[in-house]
């Protein structure tokens, strides 16, 4: 079985540019999880999606962080414009109901 | 407000050590707690997952524990190995039907040969 795939793995942008993650979760889990984990910290939620609804998206910077998932399988992450606090890993993870979550390797981001 | 937090931050063991990993969170009202194992480049590979109601998992050489109404957890590793060495992550969750996790900060791990 394939796991969650994430693209790119490396993104390098100065401040103020926009940039894009993309997310494919495993075939058939219905719950999706963006995660931003910054050097040296546990990764924190940042949006959660339940199909392709929105379940939580408490601490998502919404003045420059936009996600969507379109047709509840891939979902993208998006930051216009970045800062330079932005730099971190981005991880994407995929649930089936009352499984765990299975992460994929992520994409490290850094804002110059 | 809900916190984790996990000691030592780093750890460095000569092979064939056992060694424990602590984690402490401040919320009691935990569903489940789960480890996680995380390498240079890679996401997060899931170790050990406790039910509240459960007291202690294991797999293979890894036991983990939890004592939820003094708000810890520890993960032991029996007779470590250099391909022990990663990042250990504590995660809680709340919350059976979202699942959120929250996460420590993590325990870097060296094993030396």
């Amino acid at each position: 079985e394939a796991g969650v795939a994430q693209s790119p793995r490396y993104k390098i942008i100065e401040k103020r540019q926009s940039v894009a993650f993309w997310c494919n979760p495993i075939s058939g889990h219905a719950t999706l999880y963006w995660y931003q984990q910054i050097l040296g910290q546990g990764p924190k939620l940042l949006i959660q999606f339940q199909n392709n609804g929105v379940v939580d998206d408490s601490q998502l910077p919404k003045d420059r962080f936009s996600a969507e998932r379109l047709k509840g399988v891939d979902s993208t992450l998006k930051i216009q414009p970045a800062k330079l606090e932005d730099s971190a890993v981005y991880l994407c993870a995929s649930r089936q109901v009352k499984d765990t979550q299975y992460f994929g390797p992520g994409t490290r981001l850094t804002v110059l | 407000k809900q916190e984790v937090t996990q000691i030592p931050a780093a750890l460095s063991v000569p092979e064939g050590e056992n060694l424990v990993l602590n984690c402490s969170f401040t919320d009691s009202a935990i569903y489940n707690l789960q480890w996680f194992r995380q390498d240079p480049g890679k996401g997060l590979t899931s170790l050990l997952l406790i039910q509240s109601s459960q007291r202690e998992q294991t797999s293979g050489r890894l036991n983990a524990s939890l004592d939820k109404s003094s708000g810890r957890s520890t993960l032991y590793i029996a007779a470590s190995q250099p391909g022990d060495s990663a990042t250990y992550l504590c995660a809680v969750i709340y919350g059976g039907a979202t699942n959120k996790l929250i996460f420590g900060t993590g325990t870097l791990l060296a094993v030396q040969p």
